[in-house]
């Protein structure tokens, strides 16, 4: 069975800090796509990446980075220097385009990080 | 903005009752996700459309229904509704099942 698992409910940094918010999936898929998706107070789902499970190389945007290992099935977001317009929940889910093929997404519990000025 | 737009944004209605809601996903994307919200589930997928078939199923209860019409808007019908059925209700779309789904801002259902 897909999971996705977000381990750290909670996180709270002070400004300028930098936070790892880590995942780790399960997935007996060779073709699968991983993202993260920021849920603010406002409460809509804002898109942030998508990674397929062909493309380890780890990527940057801007503040964000993201950590994706095959080896140990994890795809860990990395916020540089947070501000606190960073506060939300972050989720990080599985779609299963290896069975099935229609890319629903399974979703991890979500961290909520907060960052204090 | 993210291109798909749900209707209403706050609902609410007494136990029992139904309510239908809209999404009008992202001009040209041909798939509709539905997913529930709530706080002991989390993040649920529900129901998914293609080009106006149903494509997959996942949690859903009979008492829900939803349908994609020939312009490619969808409908989420919530009948005999409980109060466990209080959530926050997304519907997402996407150009292909490959590509990122975008979301709505959600439908709030609140039952009294």
């Amino acid at each position: 069975a897909q999971k996705v698992t977000q381990a750290q409910t909670e996180i709270s940094v002070v400004e300028k800090e930098d936070v790892t918010l880590d995942c780790v999936y399960e997935t007996r898929d060779t073709t699968y796509y991983l993202f993260w998706y920021k849920q603010p107070p406002s409460g809509e789902l804002v898109f942030l990446i998508r990674r397929n499970s062909f493309d380890e190389q780890n990527e940057i945007s801007g503040r964000y980075s993201w950590n994706f290992q095959k080896s140990t099935s994890s795809f860990n977001f990395t916020i540089t220097a947070s501000q606190v317009v960073d506060s939300a929940v972050y989720f990080c889910a599985l779609s299963d385009i290896g069975s099935g093929n229609t890319g629903k997404l399974i979703f991890g519990q979500g961290t909520t990080l907060q960052v204090k000025p | 903005d993210s291109g798909v737009t749900q209707t209403p944004k706050h609902l609410i209605t007494a136990t029992g009752q139904r309510v239908t809601l809209r999404c009008s996903p992202r001009s040209g994307d041909l798939s509709v996700y539905w997913y529930q919200q709530s706080l002991d589930q989390g993040l649920q997928f529900l129901i998914q459309y293609y080009n106006g078939e149903e494509r997959a199923k996942g949690n859903i209860l009979e008492r829900f229904s939803a349908q994609q019409f020939p312009d490619l808007h969808s409908e989420l019908n919530l009948s005999s509704l409980e109060l466990g059925d209080s959530a926050l209700y997304f519907c997402a779309s996407s150009v292909s099942f490959e590509s990122e789904a975008f979301f709505g801002q959600g439908t709030r259902l609140t039952v009294v």
